[in-house]
């Protein structure tokens, strides 16, 4: 079967730096994407990784490592505005978005 | 229309009626998609249309229906509610290619009693 794992809930503080990883098993691959979701709202695209290695935007980083099934996003100079869900999604073979649970990130001053 | 748009916003609705949750786009984007959110499960995939006059089933399609009789619109009609059908429906689009990341809608919050 196809599975996306990523923690729950991780909790840091303003100003510093989190990790978040996923981990996948899907049928094929096609590209991995991060999204934010502020409570109440749709997710918002962040990032996309279809190659091994890292991809920096702003205070925001994504990685992939396609051999390990493996991503994870950094997040640097944490703000409180970024207390949210993100949510790792992998293309499969037939082009669908495989979506993990998302991780809910709270941030404390 | 700036995006997607989808409406209700919100709707509590008695089990056994029909309902359908309307989703318009403006970008002209081909692919369209709805999703269903529940509280610790990822969106899952419900229906799904690449172009105009094409639709396929999702991960969840059983109970929901779909229609793309145009580029703009991907209506999904719930032909008699349950229960189990209270959720988030988040509709959503895309451009061409792999790399297009999917733009969301609002969502709709649907109650079935």
């Amino acid at each position: 079967g196809q599975n996306i794992d990523q923690p729950t809930e991780m909790t840091a503080t303003e100003g510093a730096i989190v990790q978040i990883n996923c981990t996948y098993q899907t049928s094929g691959f096609n590209g991995l994407f991060w999204y934010q979701q502020h409570a109440g709202e749709a997710p918002t695209f962040l990032s996309y990784n279809v190659l091994d290695g890292l991809e920096e935007k702003g205070r925001f980083s994504s990685f992939l490592s396609r051999s390990k099934g493996y991503s994870y996003l950094l997040l640097k100079e944490l703000q409180m505005k970024d207390s949210a869900s993100y949510l790792c999604a992998v293309m499969d073979s037939n082009y669908q978005l495989i979506w993990g649970a998302g991780t809910k990130l709270i941030i404390k001053p | 229309i700036a995006g997607i748009t989808q409406a209700p916003t919100s709707q509590i609705l008695a089990a056994g009626r029909r309902m359908t949750l309307r989703c318009t786009q403006d970008m002209r984007h081909n692919a369209m998609y709805w999703y269903r959110q529940d509280l610790g499960l990822g969106l899952r995939l419900i229906h799904y249309s690449n172009t105009a006059g094409t639709t396929g089933k999702g991960e969840v399609p059983d109970g929901y229906s779909v229609s793309r009789a145009n580029t703009d619109d991907f209506p999904l009609t719930l032909a008699s509610a349950v229960p189990s059908q209270t959720s988030v429906y988040f509709c959503a689009s895309s451009g061409e290619g792999s790399y297009n990341e999917q733009f969301f809608g609002p969502g709709t919050r649907l109650t079935v009693l």
